[in-house]
């Protein structure tokens, strides 16, 4: 069956830098991309980006450009997402999730979220 | 980018009643448009996608439908565990883009 499993918790200073994983399994991961979403405390999800996982092409939102890289590593099938100089409204779960049936469309299965706590 | 929105923020419906949620796009985003439901301390699931197909494994008293910008979801007889937070979610244009979310509550 399709997982995606996530590293755990952090907890980071501001202006440091996190890098969450998300190790897939029960498919082919270089079939289908990931995106990233976040969840900040009580508010709504926050689409952050995409990652083909069989070219390593990328789409960040905006909003995160410069901050956010998105990686892969077919060898392992583990999809990384690393956000550096943390502030404390990146205080968030963070999900990865896979592509319904390629690029542009929904997500059908979802890792179980990490949760990353930025503070002084 | 494409801003959605849901309404209402909070609906309240007893179990075995209908429930009509809302979303509406900015701009028209086609059929290219999710549904996903979000249990407390859980990752969201995905009900709904190309606004009226409902994924694997998703009970018939879901249901979508709508094109262009406005979108309904569904749920014909509440069940217990239907009570959630629902979003929608559009993936016509990057960057794709979430509502705010609709609470169903218990009356």
């Amino acid at each position: 069956q399709v997982q995606l499993v996530q590293s755990g918790a952090e907890v980071k200073k501001p202006g440091a830098s996190v890098k969450v994983s998300c190790k897939a399994s029960g498919y082919t991961f270089t079939s289908y991309g990931i995106s990233w979403v976040r969840q900040a405390p009580g508010q709504g999800l926050e689409w952050m980006g995409w990652i083909s996982a069989y070219n390593g092409n990328t789409n960040y939102a905006q909003k995160l450009q410069g901050r956010v890289t998105m990686t892969t590593d077919t060898s392992t099938s583990t999809a990384y997402m690393e956000l550096r100089s943390l502030r404390s409204d990146d205080t968030a779960v963070y999900y990865c999730a896979r592509d319904l049936y390629g690029s542009g469309t929904p997500s059908d299965y979802w890792g179980q979220g990490t949760l990353v706590t930025v503070s002084s | 980018e494409i801003v959605m929105t849901q309404s209402p923020a909070t609906l309240s419906v007893s179990p075995g009643e209908r429930a009509t949620l809302s979303c509406r796009a900015s701009q028209s985003v086609s059929s290219n448009l999710a549904w996903y439901q979000q249990k407390p301390g859980q990752a969201p699931r995905l009900l709904i996608y190309g606004a009226s197909t409902r994924a694997t494994g998703i009970p018939a008293r879901f249901s979508g439908s709508g094109s262009g910008t406005e979108f309904t979801l569904t749920i014909s007889s509440l069940q217990s565990e239907d009570f959630a937070v629902y979003y929608c979610q559009q993936y016509n244009n990057w960057p794709d883009t979430f509502g705010q979310g609709t609470k169903l509550e218990i009356k």
